[in-house]
């Protein structure tokens, strides 16, 4: 079990520019959740999917945010444009669907900084 | 706010002492989830505790939950330097199938 992959570890880029994090879940894992981690607002849930379907996506912060998930085993949280204060930790994090009482598996995060 | 609050928000204690770390929360649970992280890592899960349940262990872990008071604790029997590290609470909410994790208790164990 190789774990929740995410890549890049680090992206630096400027205002202004596309920003693309991507995650590949645990193999089986029916749910998958994209969270922010930020000093000031903690961890925030952004958006999770189930089946490959986005259930909720109150946490997005703006339209600038979009995420998709084609297929189980890859999704895609996009920034476009990026702006400073987006910068922050982004976590994928996934979860067999059988019920509530399955624990998150997090990847080790993609640390954003928009200069 | 529905997510956790998590006290104290930092605490230092020397290797060998036990920690206790608080949660407190506002809505109706399906279960409480404690996760762990490491500088630079992701969170890792700890141990859950389902609405049910009162008590729970696990190694040097012990978890209780009052759901009339909305609150639960962590307790780290025997600390050890290597349990340095952030540790959040997180709600499972009723009916959702989402976490919302709490602001952390930042844990430092002094050698």
């Amino acid at each position: 079990d190789a774990g929740v992959i995410q890549s890049p570890r680090h992206e630096v880029t400027e205002m202004g520019q596309e920003v693309t994090l991507r995650c590949k879940p645990i193999s089986g894992h029916d749910y998958l959740f994209w969270y922010r981690q930020t000093m000031m607002r903690g961890l925030e849930l952004l958006i999770y999917f189930n089946n490959n379907v986005p259930i909720d996506d109150s946490g997005m912060p703006e339209d600038r945010f979009s995420a998709k998930m084609p297929n189980a085993s890859f999704s895609t949280l996009k920034i476009q444009p990026s702006e400073p204060r987006d910068s922050a930790v982004y976590f994928c994090a996934s979860r067999p669907g059988r019920s509530y009482n399955s624990p998150l598996h997090f990847g080790n995060g993609t640390r954003l900084t928009v200069t | 706010s529905q997510q956790g609050e998590e006290d104290p928000q930092a605490l230092s204690i020397q290797e060998g002492e036990n920690a206790t770390m608080n949660c407190s929360y506002k809505t109706s649970i399906n279960n409480l989830q404690w996760y762990r992280q490491n500088s630079g890592r992701g969170l890792v899960h700890l141990i859950l505790i389902r609405s049910n349940e009162r008590e729970k262990h696990s190694g040097r872990l012990r978890v209780t939950l009052d759901t009339s008071k909305k609150s639960s604790s962590l307790l780290i029997t025997a600390s050890r330097a290597a349990d340095t590290a952030s540790y959040f609470c997180a709600i499972s909410i009723q009916g959702a199938q989402k976490l919302v994790f709490g602001q952390g208790t930042r844990l430092t164990i002094n050698p």
